[in-house]
């Protein structure tokens, strides 16, 4: 079975300080999708990233990075010189492999992130 | 470019009445639909989903139903509202392969007082 776990439920940082949200996924699947959704106050989630279970390199864009560790199984989100406007709930998510059909997506709990002005 | 409508964004209901909500998507053909619930300060829990028209697959077995009458509509449905049915749900669609991602909207915020 898939699980996600995310285990920060909040976080409060102040503004321009880095911030890391942490992902720890269980399957037994040997291919897999990882995700990280982004739901601000509106409520819409919005899609950042998805990453392969076969490419582990370390994804950077712009302030956001990210950081896949198979040998962990973590997946972990930070976000550099945090702003207001990053003040949202982050989900982090997994899938298993193409099937072309249905895709079950599991999702963490989420972590509410409060960036302080 | 693809586009995902959800109606009505917010509804407030007595228990006992029917329920009706709408997602419609633009931009592509026969996507695979979802739709999720999410109770307040809770995570993600998924409904019902579908391949396409007429096809609708259950995950969690509850009063609510859902329908696909035409390619890009999946309508989520109650004939009697329970208080526990309040949250907000989001639909989604599958992106095709090999991106192979969802894709939300921006959701109905349901209240059944």
């Amino acid at each position: 079975a898939q699980k996600v776990t995310q285990a920060q439920t909040e976080i409060s940082v102040v503004e321009k300080e880095d911030v890391t949200l942490d992902c720890v996924y269980e399957t037994r699947d040997t291919t897999y999708y990882l995700f990280w959704y982004k739901q601000p106050p509106s409520g819409e989630l919005v899609f950042l990233i998805r990453r392969n279970s076969f490419d582990e390199q370390n994804e950077i864009s712009g302030r956001y990075s990210w950081n896949f560790q198979k040998s962990t199984s973590s997946f972990n989100f930070t976000i550099t010189a945090s702003q207001v406007v990053d003040s949202a709930v982050y989900f982090c998510a997994l899938s298993e492999g193409y099937s072309g059909g249905y895709q079950k997506v599991t999702f963490g709990t989420g972590t509410k992130l409060q960036v302080i002005p | 470019s693809q586009t995902i409508h959800q109606w009505p964004a917010t509804l407030v209901q007595p228990v006992g009445s029917p329920l009706s909500l709408e997602c419609t998507v633009e931009g592509t053909s026969n996507p695979n639909l979802y739709w999720y619930r999410q109770a307040a300060g809770r995570g993600l829990q998924l409904l019902f989903y579908s391949v396409g028209i007429g096809q609708i697959s259950s995950e969690v077995p509850q009063n609510l139903s859902a329908s696909r009458p035409q390619d890009r509509q999946f309508i989520l449905s109650s004939k009697k509202l329970l208080l526990s049915d309040s949250g907000f749900y989001l639909c989604a669609r599958r992106s095709g392969h090999p991106s192979d991602t969802q894709y939300f909207g921006p959701g109905t915020r349901l209240t059944v007082l």
